[in-house]
């Protein structure tokens, strides 16, 4: 099963208006990161939150993480067509002797003119 | 500088054809993966390499074997394909198995069994 859901699956907003979306994950983690895939592409590392951490900003992107309700949220301000793409979470597990990435199953977000 | 590289691209295969997917990146990066990526499922881990010599198990490894040839290259085969493993599959790379480092990923291979 996977270790991170995301809310909603999918989100339709006009330009210009903020995207949020969340994630809720089972397990203790050190961290929780958030990756974007435009459509035909890998996966892109947007930003990273410490467990430590209740807020971190990067440019139009603020995460926050509620340790306590194992749930993170991705907000986009001001939204741009260019930000049309899927977004997952991803959180660190311990698989044998090594940290894996383990994803969740994304939220198609889409950006109308 | 490229990143991560896979090849091909796209591929179709007949039932019971084997294919090897190629991965390479030039980042030095100790740790690679690879992950299948089906609709509503998200990213699920085949195989996983911790470093060059090494390599391990991940979530759905059935019917997939690895090899990390180098410190650059983790190849992924199917031995005999099956119409289960229509999917696309992405190879990624870390710098190590540290907690704090994100994953750099190729453009997927999208891969189709008839």
């Amino acid at each position: 099963s996977q270790q991170g859901e995301e809310d909603p699956q999918a989100l339709s907003i006009q330009e210009g208006e903020n995207a949020t979306m969340n994630c809720s994950y089972k397990t203790s983690i050190n961290n929780l990161q958030w990756y974007r895939q435009n459509s035909g592409r890998g996966l892109v590392h947007l930003i990273l939150i410490r467990s430590n951490e209740r807020e971190k900003h990067s440019g139009r992107l603020r995460v926050t993480l509620d340790t306590s309700k194992k749930s993170s949220s991705l907000l986009i301000t001001a939204s741009r067509a260019a930000d049309t793409a899927s977004y997952f979470c991803a959180t660190v597990v311990w698989y044998s002797s090594a940290s894996k990435i383990i994803f969740g199953s994304g939220t198609r977000l889409s950006i109308r003119p | 500088n490229a990143g991560v590289t896979q090849t091909p691209k796209f591929q179709v295969l007949k039932t019971g054809q084997s294919m090897t997917l190629q991965c390479a990146q030039d980042m030095n990066h100790n740790s690679m993966y690879w992950y299948r990526q089906d609709p509503g499922m998200g990213l699920r881990l085949i195989y996983y390499s911790a470093s060059e010599g090494t390599t391990d198990k991940g979530e759905v490894p059935n019917g997939y074997n690895v090899s990390r040839l180098n410190k650059r290259e983790f190849s992924l085969r199917l031995e005999s394909a099956a119409p289960s493993q229509t999917s696309v599959y992405f190879c990624a790379s870390r710098e190590g198995t540290g907690n704090n480092q994100p994953q750099h990923f190729g453009d997927g291979t999208r891969l189709s069994i008839l």
